[in-house]
């Protein structure tokens, strides 16, 4: 299977801040990425698909870009509604796998 | 609106089964493949099982094959997971996903999900 690696496990971050989680594949898997958030006690939504792709609905301020193995997810202009965990996923081979997921809050 | 609706869910003991439902509503519920994604308490995400738009193909982790059944009935516009020979480590949170399709290709995203059903296997 291929594993995913998340980064940073926890952060933290202001108001009006831009963050960016980071995410490694053990192999490549040409864009294939996925970036879900999840907030508290609620089930994940999909926020990008093929590694830079916004989902319908999902503000301007989520970005995703990278490719090969490496993959970052950037939220500009940090709200309080960001808070949240969030989990990339790869899609290119069978099982799809998951991050164990970033958790975001706020300082 | 997509909804995705799970139910069945509860305390079931190591050995027994369990069988796990999701109505869904607001698209074309035979147009898309399906998915369940489990969730330990505190951990992460993890796929369980795919079942294509027609029911004619099911894809299973491996720690699930020959233990969990995905199916559904198109006309009931649900899908289901019976989990037999539960484990301790089956404990989890159970969505029903809805995997994306751009209308051309079917992608191993899941797009929509339901609220979830909790399942504990304790004794």
């Amino acid at each position: 299977d291929i594993q995913m690696t998340q980064s940073p496990a926890s952060l933290s971050a202001s108001l009006g801040e831009t963050v960016t989680i980071e995410c490694l594949a053990s192999e490549d898997i040409y864009s294939n990425l996925a970036w879900y958030q999840q907030k508290p006690g609620k089930s994940p939504q999909l926020l990008i698909y093929y590694a830079n792709s916004l989902n319908d609905g999902v503000p301007s301020r989520f970005s995703g870009s990278g490719s090969g193995t490496q993959y970052s997810l950037k939220i500009n202009s940090l709200q309080s509604e960001d808070v949240s965990i969030y989990f990339c996923q790869q899609n290119y081979d069978s099982p799809p796998t998951f991050g164990a997921g970033t958790k975001l809050e706020l300082k | 609106e997509v909804q995705l609706v799970e139910s069945g869910g509860g305390l079931v003991q190591p050995g027994r089964s369990m069988k796990l439902s999701c109505a869904a509503s607001g698209f074309t519920f035979n147009n898309y493949d399906m998915a369940w994604v489990c969730q330990a308490p505190k951990k992460g995400l993890e796929w369980v099982a795919t079942i294509s738009y027609d029911g004619s193909s099911t894809y299973y982790r491996d720690s699930v094959k020959g233990r969990f059944t995905i199916s559904r009935d198109n006309a009931k516009s649900t899908l289901y997971l019976q989990m037999d020979s539960l484990r301790s480590e089956d404990t989890a949170t159970y969505y029903c996903a809805r995997h994306y399709y751009d209308g051309t290709y079917y992608y191993n995203v899941m797009d929509a999900w339901g609220q979830g059903a909790s399942v504990t296997v304790s004794s």
